[in-house]
């Protein structure tokens, strides 16, 4: 147990519908990083959050969004969905700002979008 | 950016020891990292390397060569919990001028009885 929770664990949901996706980072960490796992793309890198501000943006798609909370937690945002979108969705934390190659993923909640 | 490779699958027995290779080409290097994930798991750090050398924890040993762009993941005794896909990663702009890690495709690794 990485000690950093997501929910829900699962969500099937429709073609051209909206989710939120949270994620909780393990206490004292102050940075949030999201990560999304298809067979064919692999892991691949969407958002990170610091105490509350944007740091780095991967390839994350104009539908996609994300916020941090004063209490850190975080939340991530699908809308419109398509088809393609059905993926594993992970959240990572880290303790500080700058990029941590050591980062603590979450259970990752899957995403099926029919 | 960034562009790692790493083969696709492994098979190994158990107890026997494996060598999962990744070579790198970077715009920038900081160091190479190494993850495990389970099927159905999330991905767990296990190791990082920013100088040359090897790098032992227990039964896994990391390795970079800088000068080569290349490291390996060394599995030793295996053991039938240690099937599972292994994931080495890099630094790397992002976006937003932002760092970021990219990962590789990911080499799955069967051991067997």
């Amino acid at each position: 147990d990485s000690g950093v929770t997501q929910t829900p664990k699962h969500l099937i949901t429709a073609t051209g519908q909206r989710v939120t996706l949270r994620c909780s980072p393990r206490s004292g960490d102050l940075s949030v990083y999201w990560y999304q796992q298809s067979l064919d793309q692999g892991l691949q890198f969407l958002i990170q959050y610091y105490n509350g501000e944007e740091r780095a943006k991967g390839n994350i798609l104009e539908r996609f969004s994300a916020q941090q909370f004063p209490d850190l937690h975080s939340e991530l945002n699908l809308s419109s969905l398509e088809l393609g979108d059905s993926a594993l969705y992970f959240c990572a934390s880290s303790v500080e700002g700058r990029l941590q190659e050591t980062q603590y993923f979450g259970p990752g909640t899957r995403l099926l979008v029919l | 950016g960034q562009s790692l490779e790493q083969p696709s699958e492994v098979t190994a027995v158990e107890g026997a020891i494996v060598q999962i290779n990744c070579t790198y080409q970077t715009s920038g290097f900081y160091g190479l990292s190494w993850y495990q994930q389970h099927d159905g798991g999330a991905p767990t750090f296990l190791s990082y390397n920013a100088l040359d050398g090897l790098e032992e924890t227990g039964r896994f040993s990391s390795f970079l060569s800088r000068s080569d762009s290349y490291g390996y993941l060394l599995l030793q005794e295996l053991q039938m919990k240690d099937s599972a896909s292994y994931f080495c990663a890099v630094r790397d702009r992002s976006g937003n001028a932002g760092n970021m890690l990219t990962f590789g495709g990911g080499t799955r690794l069967m051991v067997k009885p």
